[in-house]
């Protein structure tokens, strides 16, 4: 079945700088891969996603990019910001089938 | 009002004890899911259900088990708890109509057995 991997599972960085989030699966026929961000006490929520048949995506400073060849997608998160604090998971999915996440990446934004 | 609400939100439990966490959704999915989450480990399928009479075995679904009462109720039962269930539990939902539509999650159920 598929399995998602995540790098790394902590990262800091200063105010203003910018994230990197790697995920990597291992079924080449997953075609849909969100990205959720869940805060301390609260379930995760949807933040940006990416469909197989498109390999960047941006919305205003977060963007997703997706290598389908080396079966790898990344989250990047521009001029980072104290609120971008929180733990950031990567997922898989092939239609129909149920979504398998990656472990979880910490992010810690430091003013 | 949350449109995935799970209670309780906390829970301490002792070990061997039976208890049920409930989770009902006003979204109007069919599809609803149970995971676990452990540090470092994401999260992890319990059971699912596609529609009210449809349940199915996730990854890790021994100790565990469901009930689908309604297409907007999902509970999850520990029959006899033990210490290695204390872990964070989320109820999900997501719309089967749109191919690889987002899961909605719930704010969780933090269960503690001691």
């Amino acid at each position: 079945g598929e399995n998602v991997e995540q790098h790394p599972s902590t990262l800091s960085v200063q105010e203003g700088d910018s994230a990197v989030i790697k995920c990597t699966y291992s079924d080449s026929a997953s075609n849909y891969f969100p990205w959720y961000k869940q805060e301390l006490g609260k379930g995760p929520q949807l933040i940006i996603d990416i469909r197989s048949n498109v390999g960047e995506k941006k919305d205003q400073r977060i963007a997703v990019t997706l290598n389908k060849t080396a079966k790898h997608f990344s989250l990047h998160i521009t001029e980072t910001q104290p609120e971008d604090s929180a733990v950031y998971f990567c997922a898989a999915r092939i239609y129909g089938q149920n979504f398998v996440f990656g472990p979880g990446t910490r992010l810690s934004v430091l003013p | 009002d949350a449109d995935v609400t799970q209670t309780p939100r906390n829970r301490i439990t002792k070990t061997g004890k039976r208890i049920m966490l409930e989770c009902s959704q006003t979204k109007g999915h069919d599809r609803m899911y149970w995971y676990r989450q452990d540090p470092g480990l994401g999260l992890r399928l319990i059971y699912y259900s596609f529609d009210v009479k449809d349940i199915n075995k996730g990854e890790i679904s021994d100790g565990y088990s469901v009930s689908r009462q309604a297409q907007a109720k999902f509970s999850l039962s520990l029959e006899s708890a033990i210490p290695n269930q204390t872990a964070l539990y989320f109820c999900a939902t997501s719309d089967p109509a749109s191919a690889g539509t987002e899961a909605f999650f719930g704010q969780g159920t933090r269960l503690t057995v001691v």
